[in-house]
């Protein structure tokens, strides 16, 4: 049981570049998650899922975008990278009700430089 | 909306001392209080919550807290440091979405020998 995986680790990008950061579990989650983490500032939401084809927005999505094809994977995408995205990037996931009192998993980090 | 404080970005303890780390909230409807902990170089890990119930909850690796609505705080303690205690601790409650938790900007422990 890996749980929650992220790839890459460590990713340099240049201003204007795109990627994908990858987030998989296997712990048949239905709730999944993407947070920003800055130092000194703590956790913040980007997006989440709260089930395969629906996700939604958090308190940072500007310049972000998801999709959740399968229980299993949520991958963020950025479009056009910026400086301002330079941040490490958690991804959860937990098992819910909606009741909120859930735990949630998380995965080691992406850590992102955009120069 | 739902709020936290964590008091302090920095805590330093001698090992074995008494660990203190204060935590605030700010919820309009009974909160649901976390503790997450981040080792360095991993992801967040639970250590406690309080949904409802008993308002001193024990969790991993010795620690507890103490959920006291009078004072919208929910602190976390450990009678006694060990060195391997020594990592960043993230206060969280709900929020107003479905699941999601607003965070604290933590609270990086230090343990001296």
């Amino acid at each position: 049981n890996a749980g929650v995986t992220q790839t890459p680790k460590f990713r340099i990008l240049k201003i204007g570049q795109s990627m994908t950061l990858q987030c998989t579990q296997d712990m048949n989650h239905n709730y999944m998650y993407w947070y920003r983490q800055d130092p000194g500032m703590g956790l913040k939401l980007i997006y989440y899922s709260v089930g395969a084809g629906i996700t939604d927005k958090g308190e940072v999505p500007n310049g972000y975008n998801v999709s959740r094809s399968t229980t299993e994977d949520f991958p963020l995408r950025l479009e056009l990278a910026a400086p301002s995205q330079t941040s490490v990037y958690f991804c959860a996931s937990s098992y819910s009700k909606g009741e909120g009192w859930e735990t949630q998993y998380f995965g080691p980090g992406t850590r992102l430089l955009v120069l | 909306a739902q709020s936290v404080t964590q008091l302090g970005s920095h805590v330093s303890v001698s090992e074995g001392a008494l660990v203190l780390l204060r935590c605030n909230y700010s919820s309009s409807v009974p909160p649901y209080l976390f503790w997450y902990v981040q080792y360095p170089n991993q992801g967040l890990q639970l250590l406690l919550k309080y949904t409802t119930g008993a308002t001193l909850v024990k969790g991993i690796n010795g620690f507890e807290a103490e959920f006291k609505k009078s004072e919208t705080s929910f602190h976390l303690t450990k009678p006694s440091a060990h060195m391997s205690d020594a990592a960043e601790y993230f206060c969280a409650v709900k929020g107003s979405g479905q699941g999601n938790l607003i965070f604290g900007k933590g609270t990086k422990l230090s343990v001296k020998p």
